[in-house]
């Protein structure tokens, strides 16, 4: 009954591989977020999409390309993967963009290994 | 651009005593919202607590509670009665409605350690 589901939590790659992490949500909501958690911890957006629409595009290299197929999905592809890129990236979602009620839940986050 | 500091990399706390978590704020918007996350090793972000700034009243759930000081953008979380599972890092976070995109602005978060 997970509301935030992300595949595949652990994720160790090739440095230049091609790459997807897929989250999905059943909570209803309008808008998804990706988040990047580097190794210190520290958690920065990336993407924000509202009824499968981009809303925010953090400056985030272009190897790196969102796609939300319906309201429940945003999928992570990445391209020409590099050793910079290992993290842990959090999917999250929210009933609308900034509402006064609106919380945003998160998924278990996928940890991407760059060797 | 709002920023988000938490001055206490890492945090002791005896099991059963209170502990506060400090969080500062940079903003010039007066309307916005400030939450709390628990990250465990499990590496789930969890929702502790939110605040609403329009509102005055601390927010509080169960032991956790706030302390809203809006004039001096000071956020804290404190928790009372403290347990082993509260063992944590805690991430105060920023934002602002209906622009930006609704994004969370992090800090860099707090290691909570929960001695018994």
């Amino acid at each position: 009954d997970t509301a935030v589901s992300q595949t595949p939590k652990y994720l160790v790659t090739q440095m230049g591989n091609d790459k997807s992490i897929k989250c999905e949500q059943n909570l209803g909501h309008d808008t998804m977020y990706w988040y990047k958690q580097d190794s210190k911890k520290f958690l920065k957006i990336m993407f924000s999409y509202n009824n499968k629409e981009l809303i925010i595009n953090e400056t985030v290299p272009n190897r790196f390309s969102p796609k939300s197929p319906d309201k429940a999905h945003l999928n992570l592809h990445i391209n020409s993967l590099e050793l910079g890129d290992s993290a842990v990236y959090f999917c999250a979602s929210s009933q609308d963009w900034g509402g006064s009620t609106d919380t945003q839940y998160f998924g278990p986050g996928t940890r991407l290994t760059v060797l | 651009a709002q920023t988000v500091t938490q001055s206490q990399p890492e945090m002791s706390v005896q099991e059963a005593e209170t502990v506060t978590l400090s969080c500062t704020y940079d903003t010039s918007e007066s309307d916005y919202y400030l939450f709390w996350y628990k990250q465990p090793p499990s590496r789930q972000m969890i929702l502790v607590i939110r605040q609403e700034a329009y509102k005055q009243q601390n927010a509080t759930e169960n032991r956790f509670s706030v302390n809203f000081q809006k004039a001096a953008k000071s956020f804290s979380l404190k928790i009372s009665d403290s347990q082993l599972g509260d063992a944590a890092m805690y991430f105060c976070a920023y934002r602002r409605p209906y622009n930006q995109g609704g994004k969370l602005i992090f800090g860099q978060g707090t290691e909570l350690s929960v001695k018994p």
